[in-house]
């Protein structure tokens, strides 16, 4: 079964611009979440996605945003990009039943993004 | 106090030895909890989740899990230097009260140098 995959690898953009960040899960995952990587912060949650619906969301500024599609992929959008913006986004699948125990996540290789 | 704080290392065991990582976390509503492993430059892997008190093995990993002391650790067997990465502790509150959809909370990591 063919893993989690993340477009693009790497990004490099200006402060004041926006990006797009893609992530496809695996095959019948229907769960997708986001974490965003620093050195300083370590991993953070964004939000995750379940069924084209955000059903929860972290402690990011509005800028952050996300969508899910019906065959499950995920895009994050992040707007009026700052500096402290650069980070390793990961993306996340997960069965996800929404039932008892939360089901393990399985991460993408990660879209490295540099705010210049 | 952060919600997950793992042993800040570095660790450094020699080849062949045990390797203890160790965890404890604030939020007595976590239900779930994870070992992943990163190496440099690359996302996280799943190493191992845990639900129950006691332990639970896989191969030479063994995660174990204490709930009263609020405390999960991860041993490694016979230590190689591949095992060489940084090693994430996550937990998860279940899903019940639904702010917890997709959620895991990460320690800052321990990384863990195996010298041959």
């Amino acid at each position: 079964k063919a893993g989690v995959t993340q477009t693009p690898r790497y990004l490099i953009k200006t402060r004041g611009q926006q990006v797009t960040l893609s992530c496809s899960p695996i095959s019948g995952h229907r769960s997708v979440s986001w974490y965003q990587q620093t050195p300083g912060q370590g991993l953070q949650f964004l939000f995750e996605y379940f069924s084209e619906t955000q059903r929860n969301k972290g402690n990011f500024p509005g800028r952050f945003s996300g969508r899910q599609f019906s065959n499950s992929r995920s895009e994050m959008n992040v707007s009026t990009l700052e500096l402290g913006d650069s980070a390793l986004y990961l993306c996340a699948s997960s069965a996800s039943s929404g039932r008892g125990l939360i089901d393990e996540q399985f991460f993408g290789p990660g879209t490295r993004l540099t705010v210049l | 106090q952060k919600e997950v704080e793992q042993n800040s290392g570095p660790l450094s065991v020699p080849e062949g030895a045990i390797a203890s990582l160790n965890c404890t976390y604030s939020d007595r509503g976590s239900q779930s909890f994870f070992w992943y492993r990163q190496y440099s430059g690359k996302s996280p892997e799943l190493i191992m989740s845990i639900y129950s008190n006691g332990d639970k093995e896989d191969g030479r990993f063994t995660a174990q899990l204490n709930k009263a002391s609020q405390y999960v650790s991860l041993l490694i067997r016979d230590s190689q230097p591949s095992d060489s990465a940084t090693y994430l502790c996550a937990g998860a509150r279940s899903y019940a009260g639904g702010t917890s959809y997709g959620k895991l909370t990460f320690g800052q990591g321990t990384i863990l140098t195996v010298h041959p």
